[in-house]
């Protein structure tokens, strides 16, 4: 089936650092991913919308000049956390729908992000 | 590998109750997750279970067997703002989670 990557699984960074985070389509491509963040047992906050070759849609609330999305390829899309803050420690969780069916998505595996 | 098994597609009538099973096989167990997503929304959380046994949740209960690798989501009263994709996922023992490809669940009168 098809499969969603993440890079890094896992980051620590120093605050005023920018970490830079990859969602891949492995084997598939994705004209439209997702960037989700998730809270300890919540449900998962839709970030943004990457869209290849234009502009992300960002969900009402998020900084787009803090969460800089570039969908650079059909395959690639990439969340950087700019001058991250403690408060940005979280999960971050990619999505990219499926080519056969409308309402499919799949998922990421998550990069967690630890600011110190 | 890392794998999580769930029916693709469910049917279900308003008012009854249905059971989605979720099976995994992963490196390490650190809970799972249930999620319910509509079309075009993000994931809503459900439940978690981390320890063996049954998380009742108003209409929603989740089951977990860490021995045999399984889960089931029980849904009883169904109502028809149910229909939607109900995804199992798996937290391995480097806490990255192992995704389902998620159950669609359609409701008929």
């Amino acid at each position: 089936g098809a499969v969603v990557s993440q890079h890094p699984s896992r980051v620590i960074c120093k605050s005023g650092t920018s970490v830079k985070i990859e969602c891949r389509s492995l084997d598939f491509q994705a004209t439209t991913m997702f960037w989700y963040r998730q809270f300890p047992k919540k449900s998962l906050m839709l970030m943004a919308t990457s869209n290849e070759g234009s502009k992300a849609t960002y969900e009402q609330g998020v900084e787009k000049d803090k969460f800089l999305i570039n969908h650079a390829s059909l395959t690639l899309s990439t969340l950087t956390v700019t001058s991250a803050h403690p408060e940005d420690s979280s999960f971050y969780i990619c999505s990219a729908p499926g080519t056969s069916e409308a309402d499919t998505q799949y998922f990421g595996p998550g990069t967690r992000l630890t600011v110190l | 590998g890392q794998n999580i098994d769930q029916p693709t597609e469910m049917t279900a009538t308003e008012g009854a109750i249905v059971q989605i099973n979720c099976t995994y096989q992963t490196s390490g167990f650190n809970g799972l997750f249930w999620y319910q997503q509509h079309a075009g929304e993000a994931p809503t959380f459900l439940s978690y279970n981390v320890l063996d046994g049954l998380e009742e949740k108003g209409r929603f209960s989740s089951f977990l067997s860490r021995s045999k690798g399984y889960s089931y989501l029980l849904l009883k009263e169904l109502q028809m703002k149910d229909s939607a994709s109900y995804l199992c996922a798996v937290q391995d023992s480097n806490y990255q989670l192992i995704w389902g490809a998620g159950t669609k669940l359609i409701i008929k009168p």
